[in-house]
């Protein structure tokens, strides 16, 4: 299964919506996760089970779709959102990850 | 507290070998899959290994299967991954990570280590 996000890089005025997708290459259900990547930090379970926001995670960070599709909105974004983010397959083997999409302030 | 501490990372020649250790606290170490992950300099997420819980099960990417050797020490409270015959395109940030425990897929992360570096050059 190839994950492939898009777009690669997402230019966002703080306060502003951010709209991330994400695409599997074969239907995984609703079993993608999300994770967020700040410089120098390891990545942070944002959403799982594809529209499940993980502990202590912001309502501001929402998650739709299922099969072959899905979204990571974020919505009126803080200074502390501009990162990197990864959506994750976890229900086949290998697990898999994609490409990532940098939102970085405009 | 959850706590994953990686070590072991270093610089190594093509051919070399290495041992990178995940030290855990603040969750129930032995009745947890964990995995490694790495990421390379191109920023890529990888799946490395996992390893069930009481050793129960081990599993490998294409790509480092026969060459990686997952394994813990639960009495430790530690995650290991012995890597041999280590090539130019082992060169990457490991990460541990840590199954969420409720999932049914022992792929779902909720808690990661700060990475240790492995560079493979002559």
């Amino acid at each position: 299964i190839v994950m492939t996000q898009s777009p690669g890089t997402l230019s966002v005025s703080p306060g502003e919506s951010a709209t991330l997708s994400c695409r599997a290459s074969e239907s995984v259900g609703y079993t993608v996760a999300w994770y967020q990547q700040k410089p120098g930090q390891a990545p942070r379970l944002l959403i799982h089970g594809a529209s499940t926001r993980a502990t202590g995670i912001p309502a501001r960070f929402s998650g739709s779709g299922a099969a072959t599709e899905f979204t990571l909105t974020i919505s009126s974004l803080q200074s502390e959102d501009f990162a990197v983010y990864y959506c994750q397959q976890y229900n086949h083997w290998p697990p898999v990850f994609g490409g990532g999409t940098k939102v970085e302030i405009k | 507290e959850v706590q994953l501490l990686e070590s072991g990372g270093d610089l190594v020649q093509p051919g070399g070998s290495l041992r990178l250790s995940c030290s855990a606290s603040g969750f129930s170490f032995n009745s947890h899959a964990m995995s490694w992950v790495r990421q390379t300099p191109g920023k890529r997420l990888e799946w490395v290994s996992l390893i069930g819980a009481a050793s129960s099960v081990t599993l490998y990417a294409d790509s480092v299967r026969g060459r990686f050797t997952v394994s813990r020490d639960d009495s430790k409270n530690t995650l290991y991954l012995q890597m041999d015959s280590l090539r130019a395109e082992d060169t990457a940030v490991y990460y541990c990570a840590k199954w969420d425990g409720v999932s049914t897929s022992w792929y779902l992360y909720d808690h990661w280590g700060q990475g240790t570096h492995v560079t493979v050059s002559s």
